[in-house]
């Protein structure tokens, strides 16, 4: 069965780091296009970053130069690494992995992880 | 940046009557457009992509349409677990980019 599961949310003070895991099961995350996408409280979507197959990385314009998406093939893992963490990137972060061929599609998700900053 | 637009921002819907929801784009993005359900306390899932092409497992009474800069989601007879939130996405974005309408609540009238 495809699964994801995040984890290494918490409460963390303006100007703070954290990393988001995300472990997958059932497939292998090098193979495959995955996002990290994230929902502030009682607000919409916002997408935060992508990585290809191939390595290739992207961000949006608000987290550019201080989020840091990877993985681990060894670990079948994803993270996200959030610096200079601002109240605003208050929010609860999913990772999703896109369809074989098209990385904007977000065909499996995992329960999400809540972080928030705030001193 | 391409905004994405949804109205209305409520829906009230009987169970078995008919939902329109509507997406507007800033500027044209083809047919590279998806929409979502969400549930209270859940992920989002894929329920439409390519503006009309059903995701794996979608019932038939979802149904999209339009190109360009306007989009329609269409629930032909509403459930009771179809009662959530409803998010547009488009996909033409050249460096990657991903952008989500603000979300249509279809709640129980």
């Amino acid at each position: 069965e495809v699964q994801l599961v995040e984890s290494g949310g918490g409460l963390i003070q303006p100007g703070g780091s954290l990393r988001l895991s995300c472990a997958a099961s059932g497939f292998t995350v090098s193979d495959n296009y995955m996002s990290w996408v994230r929902q502030a409280p009682g607000k919409g979507l916002e997408w935060v970053s992508v990585i290809y197959s191939g390595g290739s990385t992207y961000y949006a314009d608000s987290v550019k130069g201080r989020f840091t998406i990877s993985r681990d093939n060894s670990k079948n893992t994803l993270y996200l690494q959030m610096n200079s963490l601002r109240a605003e990137d208050t929010a609860v972060y999913y990772c999703a992995r896109g369809i074989l061929t098209k990385w904007e599609l977000l065909e499996k998700w995992g329960q999400g992880t809540l972080v928030t900053v705030s001193s | 940046e391409i905004v994405m637009t949804q109205s209305p921002a409520t829906l009230s819907v009987s169970p078995g009557e008919r939902a329109t929801l509507s997406c507007r784009a800033s500027q044209r993005v083809s047919s590279d457009l998806a929409w979502y359900q969400q549930k209270p306390g859940q992920a989002p899932r894929l329920l439409i992509y390519g503006a009309s092409t059903r995701a794996t497992g979608i019932p038939a009474r979802f149904s999209g349409s339009g190109s360009g800069t306007e989009f329609t989601l269409t629930i032909s007879s509403l459930q009771s677990e179809d009662f959530a939130v409803y998010y547009c996405q488009q996909y033409n974005n050249w460096p990657p980019e991903l952008t989500f309408g603000g979300g249509t609540k279809v709640e129980i009238k």
